[in-house]
Formats: C-alpha cells, sequence, structure tokens
C-alpha cells in the first residue's frame, strides 16, 4: 500500500496570510496531482506535476514536487476565504492513484 | 472540457431498497472511472475501479454483491447499492480518467451523490 501523509490535517487561518500544506511518502510516484474540494461537491483538479523539482504556479498558488518524487508541497499566498477547502493530494503509483487523507483549510475573512 | 456529472445529487431512501447513482462523461470518453465513498471531514476512499465492457475492480473490504457497478458505454458507470442500510449513509463520488488528458494518471471528478438511509 502506498502512503500518502498530508500535513496539517486542519488549518485555519485569516484573510491575507500564507500557508504550505504538505505531502509525505516513502514511495516514489511517477506524477503527483493536487485537488481541492469544497462541501457538498466533487474535488477539483488544481495541478499535476511529474518531473522531480517542479515548481507550478496557478496565480497565488505555487505547487512543488520534491526531487525524489516522494514528496510535494502547496503554498498559498495572501489566502482569501475562496482558498477555504479540502486539499488532497494524489500520487500516482503502478497504475493507481493513492490519495493523501486531505488537510481542510479554513480561511477566516 | 473533461465534465463529469452524477445523479441524483442527493437521496433519500428507506432500509432495505435499491438505490442506483449514475456517473456520465460529458464531453469525452472515459475507458476508466472510479467510485468513491467519502465520510464527513474525511478523503476520499476508492470502492472499486471500472472498466467500459468488463467487470469492476473491487477494493478489499467493498462487498461486490452490495455495490454493484455498471459500465456499459464509454461514457456511463453505475453505482446501485442493494438493500441499504442506515451504514450506507454516506457521499459517494465518481471520476473519470479522459485519455487525451495531459496525464494519464488525471481524474475528473462529479458533483457527489449523497444518500441518506432512513
Amino acid at each position: 500500500t502506498q502512503l500518502l501523509e498530508q500535513s496539517p490535517q486542519f488549518l485555519s487561518i485569516q484573510e491575507g496570510e500564507n500557508l504550505t500544506v504538505y505531502c509525505n511518502s516513502s514511495s516514489v510516484f511517477s506524477s503527483l496531482q493536487w485537488y481541492r474540494q469544497e462541501p457538498g461537491e466533487g474535488p477539483v483538479l488544481l495541478v499535476t506535476v511529474v518531473t522531480g523539482g517542479e515548481v507550478k504556479k496557478l496565480k497565488r498558488l505555487t505547487f512543488q514536487f520534491g526531487d525524489a518524487r516522494k514528496d510535494s508541497s502547496l503554498h498559498i499566498t495572501a489566502a482569501q476565504p475562496g482558498d477555504t477547502g479540502l486539499y488532497l493530494c494524489a500520487g500516482a503509483y503502478a497504475g493507481k492513484s493513492t490519495f493523501g487523507d486531505g488537510t481542510t483549510l479554513t480561511v477566516k475573512p | 472540457g473533461a465534465v463529469v456529472s452524477q445523479h441524483p445529487s442527493r437521496v433519500i431512501c428507506k432500509s432495505g431498497t435499491s438505490v442506483k447513482i449514475e456517473c456520465r462523461s460529458l464531453d469525452f470518453q472515459a475507458t476508466t472511472m472510479f467510485w468513491y465513498r467519502q465520510f464527513p471531514k474525511q478523503s476520499l476512499m476508492l470502492m472499486a475501479t471500472s472498466n467500459e465492457g468488463s467487470k469492476a475492480t473491487y477494493e478489499q473490504g467493498v462487498e461486490k454483491d452490495k455495490f454493484l457497478i455498471n459500465h456499459a458505454s464509454l461514457t456511463l458507470s453505475t453505482l446501485t447499492v442493494t438493500s441499504a442500510h442506515p451504514e450506507d449513509s454516506s457521499f459517494y463520488i465518481c471520476s473519470a480518467r479522459d485519455p487525451t488528458s495531459g496525464s494519464l494518471y488525471e481524474q475528473f471528478f462529479g458533483p457527489g451523490t449523497r444518500l441518506t438511509v432512513l
């Protein structure tokens, strides 16, 4: 079983603050996806990272894939209430995707 | 692109009845679809992988006779919860892979179905 650990599990911050969410594993993944899920809805794909050391930016969100392709981070700059949601990472290995436990982010206005 | 729909969005049923949930890929053909279950404030739990034209592959601990999956076409997969009981109440989400997307492992999710069994 390929395990993905996300930290922190819960995060509550004020609007305008920065934050980083981590996704760690002992396994090497061929690619890794980040999703955001709002309450009562399905997850929405944010990004896919493939190459070790890769950095991708999506407006105020910065995604990084570790050099060894075992871990990833998501950094949000100047968080807004609209960023509130459950953030999930998913690692791809041997034809299957494994989801992390998720990070529940609450951004207070 | 890559839109997935689910129907119904909410369903309330009596214990002992069966409920069918539909998952459709609207603008692409999905050879592989996935069914997940999600409990409040928790991550997704994969129930089964559904491949068009073949039997679904169920995860360990998921009763195949309880959760019937049919993937009869490249755009439709159905999950039937048979003889539902209150413990089956949950949020069920489907996803699909778009073979034309940038990554083989990207999944596009439906909006989910909230099942409540009384």
